[in-house]
């Protein structure tokens, strides 16, 4: 099985901040990464399909990068809205997996 | 619009069976392979079976192979997850998820259904 291992597990950032999250494969997965916005007691969203694409209607300050075994996702001038917690998943190959995730607070 | 709307779940005692089911709307639903996902109350996201579109393909997580069984009903626009011998760890909302186009991620997801194991 591929194993996601995010880190930071968790972040405190104020509004306008630049925050980074990383995602790291086990093995090499080419662009197969996917990120998810996840709010308390709602279903996960995505925000990123193959590693740098914007899903529709996701604001443009998420960016995804990456590939390989090594992806980040970046959230531009932080937005109170954005608390959240974040999730990796790898597309590659079954068992589909996913990162332990990151809880982005704002201070 | 793109609807998922799971239904089944609730309180069942250990070595027992329930069957979720998930109604799709909002798009060709035989187009796309479909997956369950589950979430125990304050962890992270588990991936738990898929199937594709014509059935032929049908995945699940070491954790459920041989208790859970995944299938659909085209004609219906329904998704099911028959799950049997039940365990306290599989205490989780079970969210059901359509597949994108390209990249295989889950586009849209279901509210969820809560599982609670327990005697």
């Amino acid at each position: 099985d591929i194993q996601m291992t995010q880190s930071p597990s968790s972040l405190s950032a104020s509004v306008g901040d630049r925050v980074t999250i990383t995602c790291r494969a086990s093995q090499k997965i080419s662009s197969y990464l996917n990120w998810y916005q996840q709010k308390p007691g709602k279903a996960p969203k995505v925000l990123i399909y193959a590693a740098s694409s914007l899903q529709s209607g996701v604001p443009s300050r998420f960016s995804g990068s990456g590939s390989g075994t090594d992806f980040t996702l970046t959230i531009s001038n932080l937005q109170p809205e954005d608390s959240a917690s974040y999730y990796c998943q790898q597309s590659y190959s079954t068992p589909w997996t996913f990162g332990q995730g990151t809880k982005v607070e704002i201070k | 619009e793109v609807q998922l709307v799971e239904s089944g779940g609730g309180l069942v005692q250990p070595g027992r069976s329930l069957r979720l089911s998930c109604a799709a709307s909002g798009f060709t639903f035989d187009d796309y392979a479909m997956h369950w996902v589950r979430q125990a109350p304050g962890k992270g996201l588990e991936w738990v079976s898929s199937i594709s579109w014509n059935s032929y393909s049908i995945g699940y997580a070491d954790s459920v192979e041989g208790r859970f069984t995944i299938s659909r009903d085209n004609a219906d626009n329904s998704l099911y997850l028959q799950m049997t011998s039940l365990r306290p760890e599989d205490t989780a909302f079970y969210y059901c998820a359509k597949e994108g186009d390209t990249s295989r991620d889950f586009d849209y997801w279901g509210q969820g259904t809560l599982v609670t194991v327990s005697s």
